[in-house]
């Protein structure tokens, strides 16, 4: 199975900062990564898929990037809306695997 | 729109089999796959398991013993059953879709319905 390292595993950040979450695959996943954003009490919802395409609704503050095993969500001036936790995928290959997690929050 | 409903039953017993529906609307199962993906309380997802759309199915290797998912495709219904549950299978279980059978993320979530294993 491929393992996905995510980090931080939480994080505090200001309005209007820019913050990044990172993640790790053990093998090359060739750009098959999905970024999920979830609030609490709430279903995860798709963020970015294929590493760098910003999902239809998507706010054009997140992005993501990346290559091979490295990838990264970007969000740039941080809102209030944007605290969740925040999730990577892996849809290269079966069995599908998801990062940790990241709580974003604050400060 | 794309609709994606659980609906079950909250407390199940130890040892016991988990029954969920999964009521789609919105898209046809025989064009797109739909998955099971799980969460602990405050923990991180877990997929389970794949139904495609011509049927097939595919199952974590960890779950595969104890899991089986099926469809009626009449009703846009997909169905998980996963029997001897134990306490750690405590969780919040989505069902989810794609639109295509591999190499494309989850686009739809439903709301998710939470199964607590106890006695």
């Amino acid at each position: 199975d491929i393992q996905m390292t995510q980090s931080p595993a939480s994080l505090s950040a200001s309005l209007g900062e820019t913050v990044t979450i990172e993640c790790r695959a053990s093998e090359d996943i060739y750009n098959g990564l999905a970024w999920y954003q979830q609030k609490p009490g709430k279903s995860p919802q798709l963020l970015i898929y294929n590493a760098n395409s910003l999902h239809t609704g998507v706010p054009s503050r997140f992005s993501g990037s990346g290559s091979g095993t490295q990838y990264s969500l970007k969000i740039n001036s941080l809102q209030s809306e944007d605290v969740a936790s925040y999730f990577c995928q892996q849809y290269y290959d079966y069995p599908y695997t998801f990062g940790a997690g990241t709580k974003l929050e604050l400060k | 729109q794309v609709q994606l409903k659980e609906s079950g039953p909250g407390l199940v017993q130890p040892s016991e089999t988990l029954s969920l529906t999964c009521t789609v609307s919105g898209f046809s199962l025989t064009s797109n796959s739909v998955h099971w993906v799980r969460q602990p309380p405050g923990k991180g997802l877990e997929w389970m398991g794949i139904i495609r759309s011509g049927g097939s199915t595919d199952y974590n290797s960890a779950l595969k013993s104890r899991l089986s998912i099926s469809r009626d495709t009449s009703k846009s219904q997909v169905f998980l059953k996963m029997n001897s549950l134990q306490t750690e299978d405590t969780a919040i279980y989505y069902c989810t879709r794609s639109v295509y059978n591999s190499g494309t993320p989850f686009d739809y979530w439903g709301q998710g319905v939470m199964v607590t294993v106890s006695s």
